[in-house]
Order: C-alpha cells, then structure tokens, then sequence
C-alpha cells in the first residue's frame, strides 16, 4: 500500500533559524512528489518535484527529491513567524491523480 | 474564477441529518477531487472526477457519501444520515490534466462541518 511519512511531526523554533522536514515513501509507481503549506483550512502549492537531485527554489523554501532512498526534505532558511504552518507532503503513484498525503509537520516559529 | 471555491465555510447539523457541500472549480480544470481532513489528521482522498470519465470513488468511507459533478464543473458531495465522526473539513481540489497527467492540485478554502 502507498504510505507517506512526515518528520517531526511537530517543530517548534526560533526566527532565524533554518529547518529541515522531512518526507520519506513507499510507492509502487512514483510520478511525484508534491508538498503544501496549510495555515488555516486551503493547503496550497509549493513544489512539485519529479526528478531526483533537482533543487526547487522558492525565496527561503528549497526542497529535493532523492528517488533511490525515496525521501524529500523541505528546507525553510531564516525562518519567519509567517512560516507558521502545517507543511504537507504528498505523492502521486501510478495511474492515478489523486495525493497520498502525509500526516504532515506542525512548524510554530516564535519571535 | 481566480481559484477554487467552496460553500458554505461552515456547516453546523444534527447528526442524521443529511448535508450537501459544494465545490466550484478553476475555470478550464478538467479534475476535480474531493478530500477530507478530521481533526490533527492528514488529508484522506474521497473521490476524483476527470472529465467524461466514470470517477475514482475509492476513498468514499461508506455509501452514506456521495458525490456528483454536473457539466463538467460544478461538484456537490452529499453525506446522508450524518454522524459524528463526519465532523471534518471537507476540502475540494482541482487541477488541470495534460496526456492524463494532473499532479498540481490547487485546494480551495474547505468546509467545516460540524455533526453535533
């Protein structure tokens, strides 16, 4: 069965400081791997990533795919009370178009 | 319209009741997915739409959940004879599919309901 899982579930730091989330999966037939922000209620887009050792960049926000050890990290440098959030990863596995998401991380930045 | 849309934001019924969500899509997407998202949880796929297609009913957690999408746009998820556990945010996706390829989901605000 297709399965994501996100560590910590839970990180509490400073701003200014740099974390890293952590997603790993078991998939039969990866097509790709996708992570959102969650503030409130609407998760939205930040990355989607396909290809192993390609770094997206977005300001801050960074992420990469390793399709052999099958895990992606989201890398948030010089964090914001802003980055407050639950970060989501998800896949999309074979022929279907549907996310398997993960449990995801609760970030709280504090001042 | 600019984004995915959802009503209403809030919904608040007795339990056995029957409920119907709304979810309005990006204008030109051709997929339409529905996800539910209990408290502290991560999000549980219900039910995709793809154009003419027959949809991916998979995730439906019983047959008191239904859902349909009429011309191809607007879709409505239908719980009958609501309990308790329904009580989640139902949130409503939807993404443009190119060569049967449509991973970048944009989620519209979701609705809160609440069964007491």
């Amino acid at each position: 069965e297709d399965k994501v899982v996100q560590s910590p579930l839970s990180l509490v730091v400073h701003e200014g400081d740099t974390v890293t989330l952590n997603c790993s999966y078991e998939v039969t037939n990866f097509r790709s791997l996708l992570w959102y922000k969650q503030e409130k209620k609407a998760p939205t887009f930040l990355f989607m990533l396909t290809s192993s050792g390609i770094e997206k960049k977005s300001g801050r926000l960074s992420s990469i795919l390793d399709k052999k050890e099958l895990f992606s990290i989201l890398n948030i440098t010089a964090t914001q009370t802003g980055d407050s959030a639950v970060y989501l990863c998800a896949i999309v596995s074979g022929g279907y178009n549907k996310l398997i998401f993960g449990a995801g991380t609760r970030l709280a930045v504090h001042p | 319209g600019a984004g995915v849309s959802q009503s209403p934001s809030n919904k608040v019924t007795e339990k056995g009741k029957d409920v119907e969500l709304r979810c309005d899509p990006i204008s030109g997407h051709t997929a339409l997915y529905w996800y539910r998202q209990s408290l502290g949880q991560g999000l549980e796929f219900l039910i995709y739409f793809q154009g003419n297609s027959a949809p991916d009913k998979s995730g439906l957690p019983s047959d008191r959940f239904s859902a349909e999408r009429t011309g191809g746009s607007v879709s409505t998820l239908t719980i009958q004879r609501t309990q308790q556990e329904d009580s989640a945010v139902y949130l409503c996706a939807s993404s443009l599919v190119l060569a049967g390829r449509g991973e970048t989901q944009y989620f519209g605000p979701g609705t809160r309901l609440l069964v007491l």
